[in-house]
């Protein structure tokens, strides 16, 4: 099977901060990103998403940044927050197949 | 609405016993996913499944792992003669595909398996 490594990187932000996680996806073909939240002992929920005829799309707090040419994903976090605190997933698809996650990151927030 | 529903959401099994794990998906989505995550780490991709299409096993580790998907809505993983290693938490997601375009994925809360 697909496996996504075994230690998770760690981004440790204090309270406040702006987070910048990172994500280096493989097929430049793909079309379809998204970025997951998982909170220990839960299953990843969905955060915000964006197309590849897209560069930047901004949520609550939060703004996806995607660059084609180098194959780079970013999930950009305002003034982060305890509850913040979990591992992010980017994934990717291509043209309606399954969507491919990547290594996640632990984000850690300290006050 | 209801998301999706996994059962049950914890299972403890002796080596070499089968286990069927279950995935009720949200109603309408054709997509179904099966993911494998052990503690810490990321997610295993496992199988596929999307409409009536032929579903996509690359990812089942061994032919131990099968799974099904009835109607086009429930679907059941199968893990036979499982082995300690098969411990893990199994995460089923399901999605919307509609007109040529994916939409996210809404991921149930997993079976917790533990092989003793």
């Amino acid at each position: 099977g697909e496996s996504v490594g075994l230690h998770l990187p760690t981004l440790s932000v204090q309270e406040g901060d702006n987070s910048i996680i990172n994500c280096a996806y493989s097929n430049s073909a793909s079309d379809y990103f998204i970025w997951y939240k998982q909170e220990s002992g839960k299953g990843p929920q969905f955060i915000i998403d964006i197309r590849s005829n897209m560069d930047k799309r901004q949520g609550q707090r939060v703004t996806v940044l995607l660059n084609k040419t180098v194959k780079h994903l970013s999930l950009q976090i305002a003034a982060t927050q305890p509850g913040d605190s979990a591992v992010y997933f980017c994934a990717e698809s291509y043209n309606t197949d399954k969507l491919i996650f990547g290594t996640g990151t632990r984000l850690q927030v300290f006050p | 609405g209801a998301g999706v529903s996994q059962s049950p959401s914890n299972k403890v099994t002796e080596k070499g016993k089968d286990v069927e794990l279950r995935c009720d998906p949200i109603s309408g989505h054709t997509a179904l996913y099966w993911y494998r995550q052990s503690l810490g780490q990321g997610l295993e991709f496992l199988i596929y499944f999307q409409g009536n299409s032929a579903p996509d096993k690359s990812g089942l580790p061994s032919d131990r792992f099968s799974a099904e998907r009835t109607g086009g809505s429930v679907s059941t993983l199968t893990i036979q003669r499982t082995q300690q290693e098969d411990s893990a938490v199994y995460l089923c997601a399901s999605s919307l595909v509609s007109g040529g375009a994916i939409y996210e994925q809404f991921f149930g809360p997993g079976t917790r398996l533990t092989v003793l």
